[in-house]
């Protein structure tokens, strides 16, 4: 149980366009997503929180213009680069927490993102 | 802020070999604390983790880490490593029971055959 996936897995796009990355938690309904990026050789930074029907709250440095995030439902959760950038390549990871399960994070396999 | 720091960004050990990865946090009380493994282009997993009950927990593969508040540590251990084992290894701390989990910059495990 608590499995959490991401799609894509990889995506490479173009400089000045949009990419969607989608969160879901497969058997488990997550009050709380969180969103993090991870560069390389480099730890994970928190980059927002969501709860399910709010707006996400994020970290400071991150410009939630440029890094949209939607938490529609109690099992999925968006994060949309706008206008992306070679500076936004990155791995991204998506967590999902468990209410009533010690606030456990289960953390999504990740997308790599490759602005051209 | 609540923070942790992984000593050491490498460590290389020979296969069979102890090992040792450093987690130290900064924390007024005691708080959640975490292990995780992440492989090459794949996302984290849980090894452990310590939630106030018993200062030495045991992990997945054969891991644990045992909490130590007078140093405040929490260092992960491996007796003998497996050649499976090389991957990136991040310890966490959760400060209560709401907040998100804030990572150390994480320390990569070599294990030479």
């Amino acid at each position: 149980g608590a499995v959490v996936s991401q799609h894509p897995s990889r995506v490479i796009c173009k400089s000045g366009t949009s990419v969607k990355i989608e969160c879901r938690s497969l058997d488990f309904q997550a009050t709380t997503m969180f969103w993090y990026r991870q560069f390389p050789k480099k730890s994970l930074m928190l980059m927002a929180t969501s709860n399910e029907g709010s707006k996400a709250t994020y970290e400071q440095g991150v410009e939630k213009d440029k890094f949209l995030i939607n938490h529609a439902s109690l099992t999925l959760s968006t994060l949309t680069v706008t206008s992306a950038h070679p500076e936004d390549s990155s791995f991204y990871i998506c967590s999902a927490r468990v209410s009533g399960r010690g606030n456990e994070q289960f953390f999504g396999p990740g997308t790599r993102l490759t602005v051209l | 802020a609540q923070s942790v720091t992984q000593l050491g960004s490498h460590v290389s050990v020979s296969e069979g070999a102890l090992v040792l990865l450093r987690c130290n946090y900064s924390s007024s009380v005691p708080p959640y604390l975490f292990w995780y493994v992440q492989y090459p282009n794949q996302g984290l997993q849980l090894l452990l983790k310590y939630t106030s009950a018993a200062t030495l927990v045991k992990g997945i593969n054969g891991f644990e880490a045992e909490f130590k508040k007078s140093e405040t540590s929490f260092h992960l251990t491996k007796p003998s490593a497996h050649m499976s084992d090389a991957a990136e290894y991040f310890c966490a701390v959760r400060p209560s029971g709401n907040t998100p989990l804030v990572f150390g910059k994480g320390t990569r495990l070599s294990v030479i055959a």
